[in-house]
């Protein structure tokens, strides 16, 4: 595998089903994130973890929960989602240099998630 | 006032043309800007990074920025039906990780 991996790539949940998404990146990276992408809308930013610590969370509700085993792993877990919650889930990792994403991001492909 | 607008498109051209894309935003202190390409059903690609106001060239695409105007463009010389999928601009400061995506400009080149 290279690059920044992401499973499932699609997943039908309903509102009282509780799921996890898994992303892996194999880069090397130190800092991970979580996007959300809707249609013709800009990606929102979830979550960012840097060498294995929360440093952003943009008012995301409760029902999204983060988790960063180790530096090459990143987990949202989903409960009790919403039908509005239906959007592509983005991965992505860069390389953290003393608090300060320099470099870009490296995306992974998403999961395609359906909230009925 | 969104920190950044870009059209959405759809943009059609013919193949071989040459492409225009653009953003504007609002705030000053962004300092590094990107344009991603993203095809359906994948994740952005990064296309081009550059730091600060110029140009910067790479093969087919060209990114201008012009810190001045607060104005972003990429240009696509000699279009392919391979470029077409959505563009994303994005853009930050020199602090912390908080990148801000444009909403993505859908382009469509036609053989």
């Amino acid at each position: 595998e290279t690059g920044v991996t992401q499973t499932p790539r699609h997943l039908v949940m309903g509102m009282t089903n509780k799921k996890s998404l898994k992303c892996e990146q194999h880069l090397g990276h130190n800092a991970m994130y979580w996007y959300k992408q809707s249609a013709k809308k800009p990606l929102e930013l979830m979550f960012v973890y840097s060498l294995e610590e929360r440093v952003e969370n943009n008012s995301v509700p409760s029902r999204f929960s983060p988790e960063c085993p180790n530096s090459s792993h990143l987990f949202l877990h989903l409960h009790t989602l919403q039908p509005e919650d239906s959007a592509l889930y983005l991965c992505a990792s860069s390389q953290d240099r003393q608090g300060v994403s320099t470099d870009t991001q490296y995306f992974g492909p998403g999961t395609r998630l359906t909230v009925l | 006032q969104k920190e950044v607008e870009q059209d959405p498109g759809p943009l059609s051209v013919p193949e071989g043309a040459i492409v225009s894309l653009n953003c504007t935003y609002s705030n000053s202190a962004f300092q590094y800007f990107m344009w991603y390409r993203q095809y359906s059903r994948k994740g952005p690609e990064l296309l081009m990074y550059t730091y600060s106001s110029g140009n910067k060239e790479d093969g087919r695409f060209t990114a201008q920025v012009d810190k001045s105007s607060k104005y972003i463009s990429l240009f696509i010389r000699d279009s392919q039906p391979s470029d077409s999928a959505t563009y994303l601009c994005a853009m930050r400061d020199t602090g912390g990780f908080k990148t801000i995506f444009g909403a993505g400009t859908r382009l469509f080149v036609k053989a």
